[in-house]
């Protein structure tokens, strides 16, 4: 079965400027989460999704949010992009947490 | 707050070396240990512990959970250049994974 899809896979951006990822889940997976990736602080927590609802939200700023639709793909925003923001960002989804997470590849943003 | 801590955070080894990577963790309600590798982007699922499953095994690689002492291992033998790798412990707390900040392994030919 297809995996996790995250699209696009990579992205530059300017200072100031807002992006948009995507990522597609597992097939009948309806929880999705989100994590930001740099060398400085490894993996962290954004926020995760389950039936169009967010029931989690990690410690990043009101800039980075997130939504998910009927059909359980994902999207993230982050508004106002500043240099620090560059990162891997990786999509992971379940069926049921806390088991069975897979991620995608990722989506690697520069902001310049 | 959930903590996981590895270490070493890099180890470079020759191919056919043994390697121990370790994962301690202080958590308000373990569930369980998960371990992955991460070549390039996506971590793959390498092992999960749990209080009835503290060691698991596949081909070279294999780990163990001490649920006294709040750890686990990840021990690699006849270790290849293919498991150059960054390898990460995480913790599946409410709707998230908290990961440790991983052990970047080299492995030398």
């Amino acid at each position: 079965k297809a995996g996790v899809t995250q699209t696009p896979r990579y992205l530059i951006k300017t200072r100031g400027q807002q992006v948009t990822l995507s990522c597609s889940p597992i097939s009948g997976h309806r929880s999705v989460s989100w994590y930001q990736q740099t060398p400085g602080q490894g993996l962290q927590f954004l926020f995760e999704y389950f039936s169009e609802t967010q029931r989690n939200k990690g410690n990043f700023p009101g800039r980075f949010s997130g939504r998910q639709f009927s059909n359980s793909r994902s999207e993230m925003n982050v508004s106002t992009l500043e240099l620090g923001d560059s990162a891997l960002y990786l999509c992971a989804s379940s069926p049921r947490e806390p088991y069975g997470y897979t991620f995608g590849s990722g989506t690697r943003l520069t902001v310049v | 707050e959930d903590k996981v801590v590895q270490s070493p955070l890099s180890l470079v080894v020759h191919e056919g070396d043994t390697v121990t990577l370790n994962c301690s963790y202080e958590v308000t309600n373990f569930r369980s240990l998960l371990w992955y590798k991460q070549e390039k982007k996506a971590p793959t699922f390498l092992f999960m512990l749990t209080s009835s499953g503290i060691e698991k095994k596949s081909g070279r690689l294999s780990s163990i959970l001490d649920k006294k002492e709040l750890f686990s291992i990840l021990n690699i033998t006849a270790t290849q250049t293919g498991d150059s790798a960054v390898y990460l412990c995480a913790h599946p707390g409410a709707q998230k994974l908290v990961f440790g900040q991983g052990t970047r392994l080299t492995i030398n030919p």
